[in-house]
Protein backbone atom coordinates (compact mmCIF):
# COMPACT_ATOMS: atom_id res chain seq x y z
CA UNK A 1 0.00 0.00 0.00
CA UNK A 2 1.04 3.58 -1.08
CA UNK A 3 2.31 5.50 1.96
CA UNK A 4 2.38 9.34 2.10
CA UNK A 5 4.64 11.33 4.65
CA UNK A 6 4.68 14.90 4.77
CA UNK A 7 7.14 16.86 7.27
CA UNK A 8 7.10 18.80 8.89
CA UNK A 9 3.21 18.43 10.81
CA UNK A 10 3.48 21.93 11.18
CA UNK A 11 5.34 24.96 10.50
CA UNK A 12 5.47 28.90 11.45
CA UNK A 13 7.71 31.25 9.36
CA UNK A 14 7.68 34.93 9.34
CA UNK A 15 6.04 37.37 6.62
CA UNK A 16 8.68 37.29 3.11
CA UNK A 17 10.38 34.14 3.85
CA UNK A 18 10.81 31.23 1.42
CA UNK A 19 9.85 27.91 2.67
CA UNK A 20 9.92 24.51 1.43
CA UNK A 21 7.49 21.79 2.32
CA UNK A 22 8.16 18.10 1.72
CA UNK A 23 6.40 15.48 0.72
CA UNK A 24 7.93 11.57 0.37
CA UNK A 25 6.38 8.26 -0.85
CA UNK A 26 7.36 4.65 -0.67
CA UNK A 27 5.98 3.17 -4.31
CA UNK A 28 8.12 5.41 -7.29
CA UNK A 29 4.77 3.39 -9.60
CA UNK A 30 2.85 6.61 -9.71
CA UNK A 31 0.66 8.06 -12.15
CA UNK A 32 0.72 12.15 -11.13
CA UNK A 33 1.08 14.30 -8.04
CA UNK A 34 -1.23 17.12 -6.40
CA UNK A 35 -0.82 19.61 -3.88
CA UNK A 36 -3.82 21.11 -2.23
CA UNK A 37 -4.10 23.63 -0.01
CA UNK A 38 -7.27 23.38 2.47
CA UNK A 39 -8.28 26.62 4.61
CA UNK A 40 -9.65 25.74 8.22
CA UNK A 41 -13.52 24.09 7.37
CA UNK A 42 -13.32 24.48 4.28
CA UNK A 43 -12.30 22.33 0.80
CA UNK A 44 -9.66 21.27 -1.07
CA UNK A 45 -8.07 23.42 -3.84
CA UNK A 46 -5.82 22.38 -6.23
CA UNK A 47 -2.80 24.20 -6.07
CA UNK A 48 -0.38 22.23 -8.85
CA UNK A 49 -0.43 19.21 -10.64
CA UNK A 50 2.50 17.26 -11.89
CA UNK A 51 2.34 14.01 -14.37
CA UNK A 52 4.93 11.65 -13.89
CA UNK A 53 6.88 12.39 -16.60
CA UNK A 54 7.56 16.10 -15.32
CA UNK A 55 9.90 17.10 -12.89
CA UNK A 56 8.06 20.11 -11.93
CA UNK A 57 5.22 22.48 -12.12
CA UNK A 58 5.08 26.20 -11.50
CA UNK A 59 1.79 28.75 -10.80
CA UNK A 60 2.71 32.45 -9.66
CA UNK A 61 5.04 32.01 -6.21
CA UNK A 62 4.26 28.48 -5.94
CA UNK A 63 6.69 25.68 -7.43
CA UNK A 64 6.04 22.08 -7.05
CA UNK A 65 8.88 19.41 -7.97
CA UNK A 66 9.15 15.41 -8.35
CA UNK A 67 11.88 13.20 -7.69
CA UNK A 68 10.30 9.72 -8.37
CA UNK A 69 13.73 7.83 -8.04
CA UNK A 70 14.30 9.56 -4.41
CA UNK A 71 10.35 9.02 -4.00
CA UNK A 72 10.06 12.79 -2.79
CA UNK A 73 7.86 15.68 -3.93
CA UNK A 74 8.66 19.18 -2.90
CA UNK A 75 6.67 22.75 -2.71
CA UNK A 76 8.25 25.96 -2.86
CA UNK A 77 6.84 28.73 -1.44
CA UNK A 78 8.31 32.42 -2.68
CA UNK A 79 7.96 35.12 -0.33
CA UNK A 80 5.08 33.90 1.86
CA UNK A 81 2.36 36.19 2.82
CA UNK A 82 -0.24 35.92 5.78
CA UNK A 83 -2.47 34.88 3.42
CA UNK A 84 -1.09 31.78 2.56
CA UNK A 85 -1.76 29.92 6.13
CA UNK A 86 -3.31 27.10 5.61
CA UNK A 87 -3.17 23.11 5.55
CA UNK A 88 -1.18 21.86 2.56
CA UNK A 89 -1.62 18.55 1.40
CA UNK A 90 0.41 16.32 -0.81
CA UNK A 91 -1.61 13.44 -2.64
CA UNK A 92 -0.13 10.60 -4.97
CA UNK A 93 -2.26 9.03 -7.63
CA UNK A 94 -1.95 5.72 -8.88
CA UNK A 95 -3.99 3.56 -11.51
CA UNK A 96 -6.18 1.40 -10.13
CA UNK A 97 -8.49 -0.21 -11.54
CA UNK A 98 -9.00 2.70 -14.24
CA UNK A 99 -9.67 5.27 -11.39
CA UNK A 100 -6.07 7.37 -10.99
CA UNK A 101 -7.23 6.69 -6.98
CA UNK A 102 -5.41 9.36 -4.21
CA UNK A 103 -3.24 8.72 -1.72
CA UNK A 104 -2.84 11.70 0.85
CA UNK A 105 -0.56 12.26 3.04
CA UNK A 106 -1.49 14.12 6.66
CA UNK A 107 -0.34 17.50 5.92
CA UNK A 108 1.51 20.50 7.01
CA UNK A 109 -0.02 23.40 8.43
CA UNK A 110 1.31 26.53 7.55
CA UNK A 111 1.08 29.71 9.52
CA UNK A 112 2.52 32.62 8.03
CA UNK A 113 3.49 35.70 10.82
CA UNK A 114 2.42 39.37 9.74
CA UNK B 1 -20.63 26.95 -13.59
CA UNK B 2 -20.71 25.68 -9.71
CA UNK B 3 -18.20 23.03 -9.53
CA UNK B 4 -18.44 20.64 -6.60
CA UNK B 5 -21.39 20.88 -4.48
CA UNK B 6 -22.23 18.85 -1.52
CA UNK B 7 -25.74 18.74 0.23
CA UNK B 8 -26.41 19.00 3.03
CA UNK B 9 -23.16 21.07 5.04
CA UNK B 10 -24.01 19.93 8.02
CA UNK B 11 -26.04 16.76 9.87
CA UNK B 12 -26.62 15.49 13.52
CA UNK B 13 -27.97 12.24 13.33
CA UNK B 14 -28.42 9.57 16.01
CA UNK B 15 -26.86 6.22 16.16
CA UNK B 16 -28.76 3.71 13.58
CA UNK B 17 -30.49 6.51 11.58
CA UNK B 18 -30.01 6.60 7.74
CA UNK B 19 -28.85 9.63 5.27
CA UNK B 20 -27.79 10.21 2.14
CA UNK B 21 -25.55 12.72 1.01
CA UNK B 22 -26.06 14.28 -1.92
CA UNK B 23 -22.78 15.41 -4.60
CA UNK B 24 -23.09 16.98 -7.75
CA UNK B 25 -20.93 18.40 -10.62
CA UNK B 26 -21.25 20.00 -13.71
CA UNK B 27 -17.97 20.37 -15.47
CA UNK B 28 -18.99 16.66 -17.00
CA UNK B 29 -16.69 14.73 -15.19
CA UNK B 30 -16.24 11.27 -15.60
CA UNK B 31 -14.97 9.57 -12.81
CA UNK B 32 -16.34 10.95 -8.95
CA UNK B 33 -15.26 9.99 -5.56
CA UNK B 34 -16.12 9.99 -1.93
CA UNK B 35 -13.79 10.25 0.98
CA UNK B 36 -13.47 10.76 5.00
CA UNK B 37 -11.43 13.22 6.40
CA UNK B 38 -10.61 12.22 10.29
CA UNK B 39 -7.95 13.92 12.94
CA UNK B 40 -4.83 12.57 12.50
CA UNK B 41 -6.09 9.94 9.95
CA UNK B 42 -5.97 12.42 7.08
CA UNK B 43 -8.17 12.01 3.89
CA UNK B 44 -9.25 8.27 2.95
CA UNK B 45 -11.21 6.95 0.16
CA UNK B 46 -14.46 5.33 0.78
CA UNK B 47 -15.93 4.63 -2.85
CA UNK B 48 -15.73 6.00 -6.39
CA UNK B 49 -17.00 5.76 -9.61
CA UNK B 50 -15.40 5.72 -13.27
CA UNK B 51 -18.80 6.72 -14.63
CA UNK B 52 -22.75 6.68 -14.84
CA UNK B 53 -24.28 3.43 -13.69
CA UNK B 54 -20.62 2.17 -12.09
CA UNK B 55 -19.64 2.14 -8.56
CA UNK B 56 -16.41 0.52 -6.44
CA UNK B 57 -15.02 0.29 -3.35
CA UNK B 58 -12.26 1.83 -1.69
CA UNK B 59 -10.14 2.11 1.11
CA UNK B 60 -12.93 1.91 4.11
CA UNK B 61 -15.98 1.13 2.61
CA UNK B 62 -17.63 -0.77 4.90
CA UNK B 63 -21.24 1.13 6.17
CA UNK B 64 -21.47 3.11 3.38
CA UNK B 65 -23.58 2.33 -0.21
CA UNK B 66 -23.03 4.54 -3.06
CA UNK B 67 -25.41 5.25 -6.45
CA UNK B 68 -24.15 6.72 -9.39
CA UNK B 69 -27.57 6.78 -11.66
CA UNK B 70 -26.83 10.47 -13.63
CA UNK B 71 -23.25 11.67 -15.25
CA UNK B 72 -23.36 14.23 -12.44
CA UNK B 73 -24.65 12.92 -9.08
CA UNK B 74 -22.93 10.91 -6.78
CA UNK B 75 -24.68 9.81 -3.77
CA UNK B 76 -23.46 8.09 -0.31
CA UNK B 77 -25.82 6.74 1.90
CA UNK B 78 -25.66 5.49 5.86
CA UNK B 79 -28.30 2.91 6.10
CA UNK B 80 -27.72 2.86 9.98
CA UNK B 81 -25.38 5.59 11.27
CA UNK B 82 -22.59 4.84 13.86
CA UNK B 83 -20.63 7.09 16.37
CA UNK B 84 -17.60 6.06 14.46
CA UNK B 85 -19.18 7.65 11.01
CA UNK B 86 -18.69 11.55 12.36
CA UNK B 87 -16.33 12.55 10.03
CA UNK B 88 -16.34 15.17 7.68
CA UNK B 89 -17.12 14.22 4.15
CA UNK B 90 -15.73 15.04 0.65
CA UNK B 91 -16.65 14.56 -2.77
CA UNK B 92 -14.56 14.89 -5.64
CA UNK B 93 -14.73 14.85 -9.40
CA UNK B 94 -12.00 14.04 -12.10
CA UNK B 95 -11.81 14.10 -15.69
CA UNK B 96 -9.17 12.16 -16.04
CA UNK B 97 -5.81 13.36 -13.77
CA UNK B 98 -6.96 16.64 -11.77
CA UNK B 99 -9.03 15.89 -8.64
CA UNK B 100 -11.94 18.52 -7.70
CA UNK B 101 -13.05 19.15 -4.54
CA UNK B 102 -16.47 19.72 -2.85
CA UNK B 103 -16.39 22.26 0.45
CA UNK B 104 -17.45 19.05 2.41
CA UNK B 105 -20.49 17.91 4.53
CA UNK B 106 -19.93 17.72 8.41
CA UNK B 107 -21.66 15.11 9.80
CA UNK B 108 -21.81 14.33 13.55
CA UNK B 109 -23.38 10.75 14.59
CA UNK B 110 -24.32 10.99 18.19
Amino acid sequence: KQEVTQIPAALSVPEGENLVLNCSFTDSAIYNLQWFRQDPGKGLTSLLLIQSSQREQTSGRLNASLDKSSGRSTLYIAASQPGDSATYLCAFAYSGAGSYQLTFGKGTKLSVIP
Amino acid sequence: NAGVTQTPKFRVLKTGQSMTLLCAQDMNHEYMYWYRQDPGMGLRLIHYSVGEGTTAKGEVPDGYNVSRLKKQNFLLGLESAAPSQTSVYFCASSPRNEQYFGPGTRLTVT
